[in-house]
């Protein structure tokens, strides 16, 4: 079993839709969790971040962390074609990262 | 504001060739870690540099080199290169004293895309 499991997609939904990025992880350890974007060629970049069980919202996106299933969630609301990306979940534990192996997300106009 | 350069952003090496990978940090950013993103995959921590030393490792063999100079920038190289080595060199900064507050927070580059033949 990986430490971090996302499922790869593509997960292909309409302009407009609301969009639900899944991980699963195993190590109860982890002290914070963060969401990337990767456009393709590109490097990632940071979307959010949480220490916590809970929501956090920032604009469209909302992290959210249930460290009890040991489950993270991002919800992007109103997608856009822009969003069109791949997403990596990335729980951490000091200086060390876990990366999901990212879900591609299209989103068709 | 510069963020995070990388280069060459491709290359092409053949087997058992070395190939050196060159990254500048995000201004103010003192500390360079470097991962290794293979097609479909999460980023593999591969080394980070402080303070021009190695302060951590990932599981990478030996071949695997790096070096941080005083103005941060920082190199990696690749030795007896296999055709595994194949992937996307990605180049982090962040800084040293985030970490210590909380979640390593990193600002990547666009990548260095080895293909060996």
């Amino acid at each position: 079993q990986k430490e971090v499991e996302q499922d790869p997609g593509p997960l292909s939904v309409p302009e407009g839709a609301i969009v639900s990025l899944n991980c699963t992880y195993s190590n109860s350890a982890f002290q914070y969790f963060m969401w990337y974007r990767q456009y393709s060629r590109k490097g990632p970049e940071l979307l959010m971040y949480t220490y916590s069980s809970g929501n956090k919202e920032d604009g469209r996106f909302t992290a959210q962390v249930d460290k009890s299933s040991k489950y993270i969630s991002l919800f992007i609301r109103d997608s856009q074609p822009s969003d069109s990306a791949t997403y990596l979940c990335a729980p951490g534990l000091g200086y060390q990262l876990i990366w999901g192996a990212g879900t591609k997300l299209i989103i068709k106009p | 504001d510069a963020g995070v350069t990388q280069s060459p952003t491709h290359l092409i090496k053949t087997r058992g060739q070395q190939v050196t990978l060159r990254c500048s940090p995000k201004s103010g950013h003192d500390t360079v870690s470097w991962y290794q993103q293979a097609l479909g995959q999460g980023p593999q921590f591969i080394f980070q540099y402080y303070e021009e030393e190695e302060r951590q490792r990932g599981n990478f063999p030996d071949r695997f080199s790096g070096h941080q100079f005083p103005n941060y920038s920082s190199e990696l190289n690749v030795n007896a290169l296999l055709l595994g080595d194949s992937a996307l060199y990605l180049c982090a900064s962040s800084l040293a004293v985030s970490l210590s507050s909380g979640a390593n927070v990193l600002t990547f580059g666009a990548g260095s895309r080895l293909t060996v033949l």
